[in-house]
């Protein structure tokens, strides 16, 4: 079954607003992944948070973790046109196995 | 500069006919993944490798197999096409023991 359930499906927002997107889970993992897509590539790395952590920062990113409720937030601020893309939740089991699991992901559109 | 290489970015292939994807890395990444993905889904893992250690997928159907000859070089081959086969096929690669995924900009299958 997928592991990965994000919310809201599609965002549209206005250039300068902020942005956020949930992911939720439903084993124990051994880290959390965001990735963009932008339409018809491949992805793209952003951030990546461990179970043991609540809180990543990667430039306009933020990352939240809630492992007691399957749970991570990612935060965009300060949104750009360039920003308009796919974000996709993926998770990495406590297995040992290198896969990850894809969220459905989250399609984000920022108006100029 | 280190990259994941896909080709070709488009293939069309008729029904039934056997096809190859190509997937290169210049990362020097002990892991490669194979990825299909459909339109507004979520990347599905279809098998990986762990240097020469073939991994596959439960549900991945026996009508795709893949090879990796040498670290640098993985292919996918689907031998007899199905409509529902269309997608986009990624590859990624990571390295042994690293969680992050480095993927390529993906084949867009067409079978007709």
């Amino acid at each position: 079954s997928q592991q990965g359930e994000e919310d809201p499906q599609a965002l549209s927002i206005q250039e300068g607003e902020n942005a956020t997107m949930n992911c939720s889970y439903k084993t124990s993992i051994n880290n959390l992944q965001w990735y963009r897509q932008n339409s018809g590539r491949g992805l793209v790395h952003l951030i990546l948070i461990r179970s043991n952590e609540r809180e990543k920062h990667s430039g306009r990113l933020r990352v939240t973790l809630d492992t007691s409720k399957k749970s991570s937030s990612l935060l965009i601020t300060a949104s750009r046109a360039a920003d308009t893309a796919s974000y996709f939740c993926a998770t990495e089991g406590n297995f040992g196995n290198e896969k990850l699991t894809f969220g459905t992901g989250t399609r984000l559109t920022i108006i100029p | 500069d280190a990259m994941v290489i896909q080709n070709p970015r488009y293939q069309v292939t008729q029904f039934g006919k056997p096809v190859t994807l190509s997937c290169s890395q210049t990362l020097n990444h002990n892991v490669m993944y194979w990825y299909q993905q459909k339109s507004s889904q979520a990347p599905k893992l279809l098998f990986h490798y762990y240097d020469k250690d073939f991994n596959n997928e439960a549900d991945t159907p026996d009508n795709f197999q893949s090879r990796r000859p040498n670290t640098s070089f993985c292919f996918l081959d689907i031998r007899s096409p199905g409509l529902g086969d269309a997608a986009m096929y990624l590859c990624a690669t990571s390295r042994a023991g690293g969680e992050e995924q480095y993927f390529g900009p993906g084949t867009r299958l067409t079978v007709t």
